[in-house]
């Protein structure tokens, strides 16, 4: 029930193109689904986070798309550039807790 | 403001020694959180302090040891440590809805634990 599901693992991108990451979830009872940047060295920051009570939010460069009856959501980057080169995290959950996907090393050469 | 500070950057460790980690901020968030993270690991939970009471212990061997002394400061105290526990430790804070629903957590930079 726990369980979430992340691809792919890594991804390498040229500049200008466009990441997609994936989430799969089981526990019907998350409500919230935020997708984590981390850098090396560095605490995540979050990037973009939706609500399940819609299908797609975007704010710049970065969308989420989210599929309640598949129990998925992804990262959409669009543009991608050198600086976006980072590992990525979903991490649904409820109330004080998120669970965090396997995470997404993304590469993006210029 | 949405910065969380975690002390020290670096801690080396003997296996018998005994150390704390100190996170602090200062956002009025009422929930605190520390993760262990391992390298090329997503954070993995240990504890949940929501309102200054542990609300979670996510079964976290004892020689970790939790301390909320103000809804601004949260402590790691830790106590004959393996190597194995060598990891990227890190806080995090949020608003701590209590009716329903999640919100954003707030992560520190984390401090780096070697055990020797």
């Amino acid at each position: 029930q726990q369980q979430v599901k992340q691809s792919p693992q890594s991804l390498i991108v040229q500049k200008g193109g466009i990441s997609i990451i994936n989430c799969a979830y089981e526990n019907t009872a998350f409500d919230y689904f935020p997708w984590y940047q981390q850098f090396p060295g560095k605490g995540p920051a979050l990037l973009i986070a939706i609500r399940p009570d819609v299908s797609e939010k975007k704010e710049g460069r970065f969308t989420i798309s989210f599929n309640k009856s598949a129990k998925q959501f992804s990262l959409h980057i669009m543009d991608s550039q050198p600086g976006d080169s980072a590992t990525y995290f979903c991490a649904p959950g409820n109330t004080d807790k998120l669970i965090f996907g396997t995470g997404t090393r993304l590469q993006v050469f210029p | 403001d949405t910065e969380v500070t975690q002390t020290p950057k670096h801690l080396v460790m003997g296996m018998t020694n005994k150390k704390s980690l100190k996170c602090e901020q200062h956002m009025g968030h009422r929930a605190m959180y520390w993760y262990k993270q391992k390298a090329k690991k997503p954070p993995e939970l240990m504890f949940v302090y929501s309102y200054e009471k542990l609300s979670i212990n996510e079964s976290v061997p004892s020689r970790f040891s939790p301390e909320c002394p103000n809804s601004s400061l949260l402590n790691l105290h830790l106590h004959a440590l393996q190597p194995e526990d060598s990891a990227l430790y890190l806080c995090a804070s949020s608003q701590g809805l209590q009716v329903g629903g999640s919100d954003t957590q707030y992560f520190g930079p984390g401090t780096r634990l070697t055990v020797l």
